[in-house]
């Protein structure tokens, strides 16, 4: 069964440091998506990514923040300076369509520490 | 702002035993109800979801519950399995105008054998 991908699956980081999570997306989807999760917490939206731009973010997803799509299997989210409240457990996810309740699958996460 | 609330937050029952999960949306135009399951180190994977034009619908132990008028919607898992033990979240969204799912705070199921 297609699965999202996402490395690292663990990355510590010094704050203020830049950090590079990367995503392979199911191969037929073509909505992308950041969700984030802090330990004990609810699942947030972060942002949503279609046709190389950004779609809809919400106000986490602040200037620090930034997405790209460098190729044609990669889709990243960078940040820029970390902050110790950046510490998460990161998820990529995809679907084909974007607004019809279809399905959205994710990845099993990246989770960042920033110390 | 838009909102979804989940109970319990933890949950123990002894297998073979039902598992209910209810969930509470803020926002009157959602309308698609999906579940996430999700075990300890992976990510959230879908295991039911339920559309606002349908009341209830089952896929074999797994049946989710959807009541419009009181903006409530519910898992049910009956003859639980050890298996079952995870995390489960619900989730809300308008089909139109956003992207965005809003999710509900996580139950932790533990099926004790």
């Amino acid at each position: 069964e297609p699965e999202v991908t996402q490395t690292p699956s663990h990355q510590v980081t010094q704050m203020g440091q830049e950090v590079i999570l990367r995503c392979v997306p199911i191969s037929n989807h073509l909505y992308f998506y950041w969700y984030r999760q802090i330990l004990g917490q609810k699942v947030e939206f972060l942002v949503s990514f279609y046709n190389n731009e950004i779609s809809e973010k919400s106000e986490i997803f602040d200037d620090q923040f930034s997405v790209e799509r460098p190729d044609g299997s990669n889709f990243t989210l960078k940040i820029r300076s970390t902050k110790l409240e950046d510490s998460a457990m990161y998820f990529c996810a995809s679907s084909v369509t974007g607004y019809s309740g279809n399905t959205i699958y994710f990845g099993e996460g990246s989770w960042l520490t920033v110390v | 702002g838009e909102n979804v609330e989940q109970h319990p937050s933890t949950l123990s029952v002894q297998e073979g035993d039902s598992a209910v999960i209810k969930c509470t949306y803020s926002d009157s135009a959602s309308n698609y109800f999906p579940w996430y399951k999700q075990e300890l180190g992976k990510g959230p994977q879908l295991i039911i979801d339920i559309r606002s034009n349908v009341g209830e619908k089952k896929d074999q132990r797994i049946a989710v519950t959807l009541n419009k008028t009181a903006k409530h919607f519910s898992l049910h898992i009956t003859e639980t399995q050890p298996e079952d033990s995870a995390v489960y979240f619900c989730a809300a969204k308008k089909t139109s105008g956003t992207y965005k799912y809003i999710f509900g705070t996580g139950t932790r199921l533990k099926v004790l054998a």
